[in-house]
């Protein structure tokens, strides 16, 4: 059964600041990534996808990075700014088996003015 | 851009009670799906539909759950007798076609929820 963790749960920095998420996942049978961001109360908007066959998305200041052999992912934030404030939650889709999104808790970030 | 509706945006219902929660995907998106989040918890997935039946769905999607797509743009999904525990924030998300590999194909588009509180 696939398990996603995303390492820290909370992270609090001053503005500016770049910044790494981190994602890893039991099951490297995937078929894409995708990195989403959840404002309180509010619904998930995805950020970027990642194909298994793919290394890295980038899409403005973010950069995620997928390392399918180790269970690993990565998202990049440069130039951390208040508005980035949100939880960022990692997603994977397996390739065999359940295709449904399994998801991992979230890294809750606050970006200090 | 195109969005994902949900409605209602939060519904209170008593303990026993049934209750439809209903979702418009994006126009041309063959793919439905249910998600719900606990509070505190993660993102647990319901169910996926596709060509008007399901073709997929959790353990947490018993008999007590259903879903339907009655007319070309709505997708429901229904809570038959609603417990405690089925207190929840519901997300209804689409997409396009399912294994193409194309740039920005694949990309699961969520609503804003329905938030559920059975009392």
């Amino acid at each position: 059964k696939q398990e996603v963790t995303q390492i820290p749960a909370a992270l609090s920095v001053p503005e500016g600041e770049n910044l790494v998420l981190n994602c890893s996942f039991t099951d490297s049978a995937i078929y894409n990534l995708q990195w989403f961001r959840q404002d309180p109360g509010k619904g998930l908007t995805s950020l970027l996808l990642i194909q298994s066959s793919q290394r890295e998305q980038t899409s403005g200041r973010l950069n995620a990075s997928l390392d399918k052999s180790s269970g690993r992912s990565t998202l990049y934030i440069a130039a951390s700014q208040p508005g980035d404030s949100a939880t960022y939650l990692c997603a994977v889709r397996g390739n065999t088996g359940r295709r449904a999104l399994t998801f991992g808790s979230g890294t809750r970030l606050q970006v200090q003015p | 851009e195109p969005e994902v509706t949900q409605t209602p945006s939060h519904q209170v219902t008593q303990m026993g009670q049934e209750v439809i929660l209903r979702c418009v995907p994006i126009s041309n998106h063959l793919y439905f799906y249910w998600y719900r989040q606990i509070l505190g918890q993660k993102v647990e997935f319901l169910v996926s539909f596709y060509n008007n039946e399901i073709s997929e769905k959790s353990e947490i999607f018993d008999d007590q759950f259903s879903v339907e797509r009655p007319d070309g743009s709505n997708f429901t999904l229904k809570i038959r007798s609603t417990k405690l525990e089925d207190s929840a924030m519901y997300f209804c998300a689409s997409t396009t076609i399912e294994r193409h590999r194309g740039s920005g194909a694949n990309v699961l588009t969520f609503g804003a929820g329905s938030r559920l509180t059975v009392l």
